[in-house]
């Protein structure tokens, strides 16, 4: 595709379920990330993929985040046992290798809220 | 810790007119700054990316300057329209490898309104 695509767009979910976002990058882009983005703030990382491996998890909150991106492309977002806490604007962004800026490309998010 | 604060937090403008964003950090070491526009409900666009080694980088209407030695970056809209209303957000990468995570560190964005 022509950009970043996340899916869904909004996911509603009741407290202590299991939630999964997707992610599918630029078509060549190596590097993946993902982002949390609560109201009225900036976005914070989460966990940064290069290829089909977790570089860096740092980001994630809790052992109740997951990430995969088993093929080097598409990559998921998984949530155990959500929390109303969790309820935020995930956003993926995508980059290539090489280049002087490393720029990232961003996905249209996805707004998860936990009632 | 990193940080990157802009002001003003919010700003509301007549269609037309110009206007002139902050943005000042402190990540180090210092790779590139960029900003992003996004509007609500979706994820940032890219506008302008700068090397500490530039001072000045324009896309349109938008013109982003920086001054590497007091860490200090604004973002000037000119002849605004009603399409420029959206957060813009200064985001600094302090990392210069291409291979490793950025690290991006984001600020918390300034939202702007024009109105007619």
């Amino acid at each position: 595709g022509a950009g970043v695509s996340q899916t869904p767009s909004n996911k509603v979910t009741e407290k202590g379920k299991y939630v999964e976002l997707r992610c599918d990058p630029i078509s060549g882009h190596t590097a993946l990330y993902w982002y949390r983005q609560s109201l009225g703030q900036g976005p914070e990382f989460l966990i940064y993929f290069q290829g089909t491996g977790a570089a860096d998890d740092s980001g994630l909150p809790n052992d109740r985040f997951f990430a995969v991106r088993p093929e080097g492309s598409v990559s998921t977002l998984k949530i155990q046992r959500t929390e109303r806490g969790d309820s935020a604007m995930y956003l993926c962004a995508s980059s290539p290798l090489g280049g002087t800026y490393n720029e990232q490309f961003f996905g249209p998010g996805t707004r998860l809220t936990v009632l | 810790k990193n940080q990157v604060e802009q002001s003003p937090q919010s700003l509301i403008i007549l269609e037309g007119k110009n206007c002139t964003l902050q943005c000042n950090y402190t990540v180090s070491p210092f790779s590139n700054l960029r900003w992003y526009k996004q509007d609500t409900g979706r994820g940032p666009v890219s506008l302008t990316i700068m090397t500490f080694s530039e001072n000045t980088k324009s896309n349109g209407r938008y013109t982003a300057t920086l001054d590497a030695d007091t860490k200090q970056s604004s973002l000037h809209i000119t002849a605004s329209q009603l399409s420029d209303s959206a957060s813009y957000i200064c985001v600094v990468s302090p990392l210069i490898s291409n291979f490793g995570n950025e690290k991006l560190t984001f600020g918390t964005g300034t939202r702007l309104t024009i109105i007619p």
